[in-house]
């Protein structure tokens, strides 16, 4: 079975300062890896994904993350934190080759001060 | 394009009332998901189609709550009767087939008050 760790329910950066939230998920086979944004009130849209290939992925808004097989992690960054960016955000994994079941973490509200 | 709807927005009932929640998903999308999210929590697959069969219902409360998704299009979920612990957001998420690598999409939810 898959499951998602995220380390830190709440985070808060200045804005313009780096943006950091973790991931480390546990599967028994090669995963995929999601990072998905919820602002309030709305629904989960796609950050970014891993699903083969280059370790390093990067998506929208200027976040990216690095699939990191020896740490078992996922980590999600972004050089410059905006106003904006305040959500919260969550981590997730599937099985490769199995019919899309995401399993996600229980997420992190990022708060954004000036 | 338009994306994932989802209908009422929010919901309040009292316990032991039934409660049905309406998704359309995005055109052309085979499958569908229906997702619990619990306060202060990720959401949780309750069901999930393809096209009109119902191929992943492991999670689904059968005592209580049911599904459709006729023509494989429009989908509907039941709860009868709800329970105060039903009180959740529950998400409708649709992407173009069954593949891990698709992209789901997901609507916004419908928020739901079991009193």
């Amino acid at each position: 079975a898959q499951s998602v760790t995220q380390l830190g329910s709440h985070v808060s950066v200045s804005e313009g300062a780096l943006v950091l939230l973790r991931c480390n998920y546990s599967s028994s086979v090669p995963p995929y890896l999601f990072w998905y944004v919820q602002y309030p009130n709305q629904g989960l849209q796609l950050l970014l994904k891993y699903t083969t290939g280059a370790t390093l992925v990067k998506g929208i808004n200027g976040f990216e993350a690095e699939f990191k097989k020896s740490e078992t992690s996922f980590h999600l960054t972004k050089p410059s934190a905006h106003m904006s960016d305040a959500a919260e955000y969550f981590c997730a994994v599937s099985k490769t080759g199995t019919a899309s079941k995401l399993t996600f973490g229980t997420g992190t509200r990022l708060q954004v001060t000036l | 394009e338009a994306g994932v709807v989802q209908s009422p927005r929010y919901k309040i009932i009292e316990k032991k009332q039934p409660v049905a929640f309406w998704c359309n998903p995005i055109s052309g999308h085979n499958t569908l998901y229906w997702y619990r999210q619990n306060l202060g929590q990720g959401p949780e697959l309750l069901i999930r189609y393809e096209n009109e069969e119902a191929v992943d219902d492991s999670q689904l409360p059968k005592d209580r709550f049911s599904a459709e998704r006729l023509k494989g299009v429009d989908s509907t979920l039941k709860i009868q009767p709800a329970e105060l612990g039903d009180s959740a957001v529950y998400l409708c998420a649709s992407s173009f087939d069954r593949r891990t690598t698709d992209t789901q999409y997901f609507g916004p939810g419908t928020r739901l008050t079991v009193l």
